[in-house]
């Protein structure tokens, strides 16, 4: 398997323009997470799907973000409008569960700067 | 709120030094801990889990303990090695929920 894949790797767009990331989690993974990763704040959760259905979005900052799981082998998270304290690193993981999380695995991740 | 603190923040070690890496957690009510590697500008690769019934995993080189009644884990590396400089995570994830929470991250640098 190729492991989780993200597209694009890295994205420099201006402050409010639509961004939008893509993931493909690992084949047979039932468990998909975004988190965000900055300097400030360290390792964010920002949502996480179980069968694509999403479970908890708590983390999500506002609702200038959504994320979709249209199907078990694709997900996106788009930022609209973006600002630039959305720069960060945006990462996907998977993962296979027997009713648990269990181990994650993760993609090499999205860089993002809005200037 | 579960809050995970990893110490130190950076650590310098010469090669062939054995060290240990500390992450502490505020809530025990956890499902397992997991301990995970990034390298500069790219994902996570996750090293060790420990299910909370567990006191330690090993795989090669690494071996990871787990005290889930006083909050802490440790990672123990042996004989390090350069390639093992990078950036150390512990994250874990709650027993009331699939959410994996994660330290801040030590550094690594091992120096031949």
């Amino acid at each position: 398997d190729a492991g989780v894949i993200q597209s694009p790797r890295h994205e420099v767009t201006e402050m409010g323009q639509e961004v939008t990331l893509r993931c493909k989690p690992i084949s047979g993974h039932d468990y998909l997470f975004w988190y965000r990763q900055t300097m400030m704040r360290g390792l964010e959760l920002l949502i996480y799907f179980n069968n694509n259905v999403p479970i908890d979005d708590s983390g999500m900052p506002e609702d200038r973000f959504s994320a979709k799981m249209p199907n078990a082998s694709f997900s996106t998270l788009k930022i609209q409008p973006s600002e630039p304290r959305d720069s960060a690193v945006y990462f996907c993981a998977s993962s296979l569960s027997s009713g648990r999380v269990g181990e994650q695995y993760f993609g090499p991740g999205t860089r993002l700067t809005v200037t | 709120k579960q809050e995970v603190t990893q110490i130190p923040a950076a650590l310098s070690v010469p090669e062939g030094e054995n060290l240990v890496l500390n992450c502490s957690f505020t809530d025990s009510a956890i499902y397992n801990l997991q301990w995970f590697r990034q390298d500069p500008g790219k994902g996570l690769t996750s090293l060790l889990l420990i299910q909370s019934s567990q006191r330690e995993q090993t795989s090669g080189r690494l071996n990871a303990s787990l005290d889930k009644s006083s909050g802490r884990s440790t990672l123990y590396i042996a004989a390090s090695q350069p390639g093992d400089s990078a950036t150390y995570l512990c994250a874990v994830e709650e027993a009331s929920g699939s959410r994996l929470t994660f330290g801040e991250g030590t550094q690594l640098t091992v120096n031949p």
